[in-house]
């Protein structure tokens, strides 16, 4: 089975520097993936990680270290659109070779003025 | 069309009533997937399937049905709705011949009511 595990809620100062932590249990791991959604909206894809170590994008980075199932996504310089819930995702290889998803439960950041 | 469309954008269902939702991509992926999201519990994938012709189950796929008669299109089905399908449903779609990630690309969502 595939337990994943990230904070509820977070809170931040715009202009700050966040990090939300996301550790999984899983068999079969493929990659690791951070997602954003605003609130009645649909996710939208921030960032992948297969192999350890820190993807930079722009403000937001991922880091990943697979001996230690942990990721962590960090976002620079607040501002106050990166209010949303940010989805940790594990990726494995399903038969047939598509990539099923277990997400974890989100983290809601809100950035305050 | 552009990425993917989901239809009804809501809708509230009477107990026992068969629904179907639909959805469909213009990007030309092979793997489509359904899932649903409830507060608290996150995305729980329900049915995906890997190319045209082709089906599985997810974590959650007691009470739905899905099918793929072709690429573009890929209807999720309640047979008889129940008050716990109260859910917003997503549907997304990835490319499994593309290098990387294959991150999936998720529609606007359905918001199903149950009563």
């Amino acid at each position: 089975g595939q337990n994943i595990d990230q904070p509820t809620e977070m809170t931040a100062t715009e202009g700050a520097i966040v990090q939300i932590n996301c550790t999984y249990q899983t068999s079969g791991f493929n990659g690791l993936f951070w997602y954003q959604q605003h609130a009645g909206e649909a996710p939208t894809f921030l960032s992948y990680n297969v192999l350890d170590g820190l993807e930079e994008k722009g403000r937001f980075s991922s880091f990943l270290s697979r001996s230690k199932g942990y990721s962590y996504l960090l976002l620079k310089e607040l501002q106050m659109k990166d209010s949303a819930s940010y989805l940790c995702a594990v990726s494995r290889i399903s038969s047939g070779s598509a990539r099923q998803l277990t997400f974890g439960s989100g983290t809601q950041l809100t950035v305050l003025p | 069309i552009a990425g993917i469309t989901q239809a009804p954008t809501s809708q509230i269902l009477a107990a026992g009533r068969r629904m179907t939702l639909r959805c469909t991509q213009d990007m030309r992926h092979n793997a489509m997937y359904w899932y649903r999201q409830d507060l608290g519990l996150g995305l729980r994938l329900i049915h995906y399937s890997n190319t045209a012709g082709t089906t599985g189950k997810g974590e959650v796929p007691d009470g739905y049905s899905v099918s793929r008669a072709n690429t573009d299109d890929f209807p999720l089905t309640l047979a008889s709705a129940v008050p716990s399908q109260t859910s917003v449903y997503f549907c997304a779609s990835s490319d499994l011949a593309g290098e990387g990630g294959n991150e999936q690309f998720f529609g606007p969502g359905t918001r199903l009511t149950v009563l």
